[in-house]
């Protein structure tokens, strides 16, 4: 694939469900992947950089993995709070072309409490 | 730290109006970027630079100019406004080599093109 696709587009959940999101990428020349979180009204701000093939990285409650022979990565947020209710963006870096990150379209996540 | 500031936060141009979106960073990162955002999209990359007196092209330039004369500042120039524009801008900025450090970006402009 030459774009960033993510999906699903949106979920909907209950408070304390275990979700998980997919991010699938251009495989090759592959530099490094960025997770995003986006509230409504703010502006994106950084969850994670992934660059090595089998990255696995945590924070909080939230963690992801990454695959770059396969060009996929999973976000996971275990137990979903309704303060977890966001878009969460990926993007891909090929070649380390100056920052010039692709951008998936997201996935529109909404926990009810 | 103020982080990334962009101004105006609201703006509404008629078409063929020309307008500036400011934007500037206080944490002295050499690299800067200008996205939009369309309903159901991601963002898609305008320009950016690698630092000051450098700039180049995104996926979507047409339309738009930039300059970047010190580290702090990268505005966006519309030259002729058009229906098409009519979109939320982001500009963000990170410190090395853009690939692997995190992007930071301000609050935002939103724009209207009628």
């Amino acid at each position: 694939i030459l774009n960033v696709e993510q999906s699903p587009q949106s979920l909907h959940v209950q408070e304390g469900d275990s979700t998980n999101f997919t991010c699938s990428f251009p495989s090759s020349n592959f530099y490094a992947l960025h997770w995003y979180r986006w509230e409504t009204a703010k502006s994106p701000e950084a969850l994670f950089v992934m660059t090595l093939n089998g990255d696995e990285k945590k924070k909080g409650r939230i963690s992801a993995t990454l695959n770059t022979k396969e060009g996929y990565s999973y976000l996971y947020i275990k137990g979903s709070q309704p303060e977890d209710s966001a878009t969460y963006l990926c993007a891909s870096l090929r070649g380390n072309q100056g920052g010039k990150l692709i951008f998936g379209q997201g996935t529109e996540l909404s926990v009810k409490p | 730290n103020a982080g990334v500031t962009q101004t105006p936060k609201f703006r509404i141009l008629k078409i063929g109006q020309s307008m500036t979106l400011q934007c500037t960073q206080d944490m002295n990162h050499n690299y800067m970027y200008w996205y939009r955002q369309d309903p159901g999209m991601g963002l898609k990359l305008i320009y950016y630079s690698v630092g000051a007196g450098i700039t180049d092209k995104g996926e979507v330039p047409n339309g738009y100019n930039v300059s970047r004369s010190t580290t702090e500042d990268f505005p966006l120039r519309l030259e002729l406004a058009a229906p098409s524009q009519t979109s939320v801008y982001f500009c963000a900025s990170s410190y090395r080599s853009g690939g692997a450090d995190t992007q930071y970006f301000g609050p935002g402009t939103r724009l209207t093109v009628l």
